[in-house]
Order: structure tokens, then C-alpha cells, then sequence
């Protein structure tokens, strides 16, 4: 049983360049999402699921895309990364939705660094 | 929506005193509450949660967290604090909408 896992767990892009953050988890979790943690801030939630199929909006969307096509994996894609993008990213899973007080387990981050 | 507010952005402590984290929410509902530690270049362990059970909440490492509706507090507390137990500290909200809210955390500084 792994958990969750992320990779890569380091990247450096130039600006303008496409890439995808992997996410997967062997839990049979129906809840997924993806957050940024930036100094000061917290950590943002970007976009989250609740099932193979459905996902939707978190905090700070803009600039990222998600799908879900299987329970396990939930792939972040940077279409045209800025460096307002520099970040971790940690990608999170639970058994169900936050609304059933569910908790989350966490990956390991990834670091991405966009010049 | 539901929002949540860390009081302090650093807390610094004595080695053995009591320490004393602030966490306020907002939310239409009844929340779910947590809170999460990050030690240094990890990821994110719970360390306690609230779910309507009882209002006073025990969780890992002596840590505990008392869920106070009137006041829309949920402080983290631990009676003695150690060494390993600086990290940085989230109070995190969720409510019926799957949303999940992190504050923005408080870093607790240990002293020898």
C-alpha cells in the first residue's frame, strides 16, 4: 500500500511550457484534490473530485486543468506555465468528500520551479 | 462559504511550557475540523479532527483542540511543548460543498 504518490518530485520549466504534475493513490479513495503552498499563504485548493468522472473548481483554478478517469489518478496539467506558478503542489486523497469530516492523506509534493 | 482564520502567523514557546495555537472558522453548516502539522520539507500528517462528537478533541502527540461554537474558535493546545514539535500548523475547515479550506498556518518556534 503506497498511498499517495506524486511525481515528478522536482521540475524546472521555462515560461510557456506545458507539463503534468501525476498523482495517484491505491487506496480506493473517492475524494482527490490538489493544492499550492506558497510562503504565507496556506495551502490553496486548486481543483478537487469526488469521484472517476466529476471534478470541480477550488480556490485558484486559473492556469490548471484536471481530469479523473479512474479512481487512482488525478493529473494536474500546466497548459502554459508562468512563473507565478512556482510552487509545491501536493496532491491529497480521502476515503470520501470533505463534507463526511474525512482525512485527507497527503503526498510528498512536487517542487516546480518556472523561469 | 466556509473560511478559516490562523490568529498568528509565528508562535515561539519555552521547551516544557504550554503551548497555544488560534484558529477561528466561519461556515453555513456544521464544519468538520482539523488540524494538520508540517515538520521541514514533509508532507502533511493529522494530528486531530472534529466531527460533532465530543467538543473537546484529543490527537496525536499531546496535542488536543476544544471545539467552541459560540466563539467560532478551535484553538489547538499541548500542556508542555518539545523540541520536535516545531513545524508549521494548519486549521483546516470542510463543510457539506467537498470544499476543503487550509489556514494559512502558524509556525511554532521551540526555544531551549
Amino acid at each position: 500500500n503506497a498511498g499517495v504518490t506524486q511525481t515528478p518530485k522536482f521540475q524546472v520549466l521555462k515560461t510557456g511550457q506545458s507539463m503534468t504534475l501525476q498523482c495517484a493513490q491505491d487506496m480506493n479513495h473517492e475524494y482527490m484534490s490538489w493544492y499550492r503552498q506558497d510562503p504565507g499563504m496556506g495551502l490553496r485548493l486548486i481543483h478537487y473530485s469526488v469521484g472517476a468522472g466529476i471534478t470541480d473548481q477550488g480556490e485558484v483554478p486559473n492556469g490548471y486543468n484536471v481530469s479523473r478517469s479512474t479512481t487512482e489518478d488525478f493529473p494536474l496539467r500546466l497548459l502554459s506555465a508562468a512563473p507565478s506558478q512556482t510552487s509545491v503542489y501536493f496532491c491529497a486523497s480521502s476515503l470520501r468528500g470533505g463534507g463526511v469530516s474525512e482525512t485527507q492523506y497527503f503526498g510528498p509534493g512536487t517542487r516546480l520551479l518556472v523561469l | 462559504a466556509q473560511s478559516v482564520t490562523q490568529l498568528d502567523s509565528h508562535v515561539s514557546v519555552s521547551e516544557g511550557t504550554p503551548v497555544l495555537l488560534r484558529c477561528n472558522y466561519s461556515s453555513s453548516y456544521s464544519p468538520s475540523l482539523f488540524w494538520y502539522v508540517q515538520h521541514p520539507n514533509k508532507g502533511l500528517q493529522l494530528l486531530l479532527k472534529y466531527t460533532s462528537a465530543a467538543t473537546l478533541v484529543k490527537g496525536i502527540n499531546g496535542f488536543e483542540a476544544e471545539f467552541k461554537k459560540s466563539e467560532t474558535s478551535f484553538h489547538l493546545t499541548k500542556p508542555s511543548a518539545h523540541m520536535s514539535d516545531a513545524a508549521e500548523y494548519f486549521c483546516v475547515v470542510s463543510d457539506r460543498d467537498d470544499k476543503i479550506i487550509f489556514g494559512k498556518g502558524t509556525r511554532l518556534h521551540i526555544l531551549p
